[in-house]
């Protein structure tokens, strides 16, 4: 069955550091998407991409990057992590809009940072 | 700017009828979603509406109003499994979707 994984599922890591959330999606989607989600707030969007090579900024990139060097994969980086980045991270996917339009999430990362 | 508006919190009884209500302010409107999410899980797609009117899917059915700008979720025959939160979502004219903060439902035997 196809499905959408992420790893590590915990991570707890200290201001400053590199991190790279990993997101693996074998429903062969051409759309991912990377989400936080906060208390009291809705999902926010990161990062997208709509194809191998293609990358976008969403709604609150700052301090987080993104790579689509191939259709299964899209790992998110912090590139100096802060502790406004301790949240649950969804990874997600999509066939795209001539096919079906649900989002696919994965399980979750849950980061801290102290 | 872009907002979306549904209730903090609701409480239902097992086998009752429970309407979750959206109401949206985006630029630009492409569909609006209704997803599910259990404590410590993803969120799972429910429903989606493009068009006026009610979409039935066995217990849950989706209405939308595009001129209102509102949308509700109606839970029948309320299951304690359906304790979770309910996302709405609204796809925007850039083809992004918008969240709503989500709705506790808290289903009491």
């Amino acid at each position: 069955d196809a499905e959408i994984t992420q790893s590590p599922r915990h991570k707890i890591t200290e201001t400053g550091r590199q991190v790279t959330l990993a997101c693996h999606q074998t429903w062969n989607h051409n759309n991912m998407f990377w989400y936080r989600q906060d208390l009291g707030h809705g999902l926010r969007l990161i990062h997208y991409s709509y194809g191998v090579q293609d990358t976008n900024k969403g709604e609150v990139s700052d301090g987080y990057s993104v790579s689509r060097s191939n259709t299964e994969d899209l790992p998110l980086t912090l590139e100096s992590a802060a502790s406004s980045q301790t949240s649950v991270y969804f990874c997600a996917s999509s066939a795209g809009r001539d096919d079906s339009y649900e989002q696919y999430f994965g399980p979750g990362t849950r980061l801290t940072v102290t | 700017g872009q907002n979306i508006d549904q209730p903090t919190e609701m409480t239902a009884t097992e086998g009752a009828i429970v309407q979750i209500n959206c109401t949206y302010q985006t630029s630009g409107f492409n569909g609006l979603f209704w997803y599910q999410q259990h404590a410590g899980e993803a969120p799972t797609f429910l429903s989606y509406n493009v068009l006026d009117g009610l979409e039935e899917k066995g217990r849950f059915s989706s209405f939308l109003s595009r001129s209102k700008g509102y949308s509700y979720l109606l839970l029948k025959e309320l299951q304690m499994k359906d304790s979770a939160s309910y996302l709405c979502a609204v796809e925007d004219s850039n083809y992004q979707l918008i969240w709503g903060a989500g709705t506790k439902l808290i289903i009491k035997p």
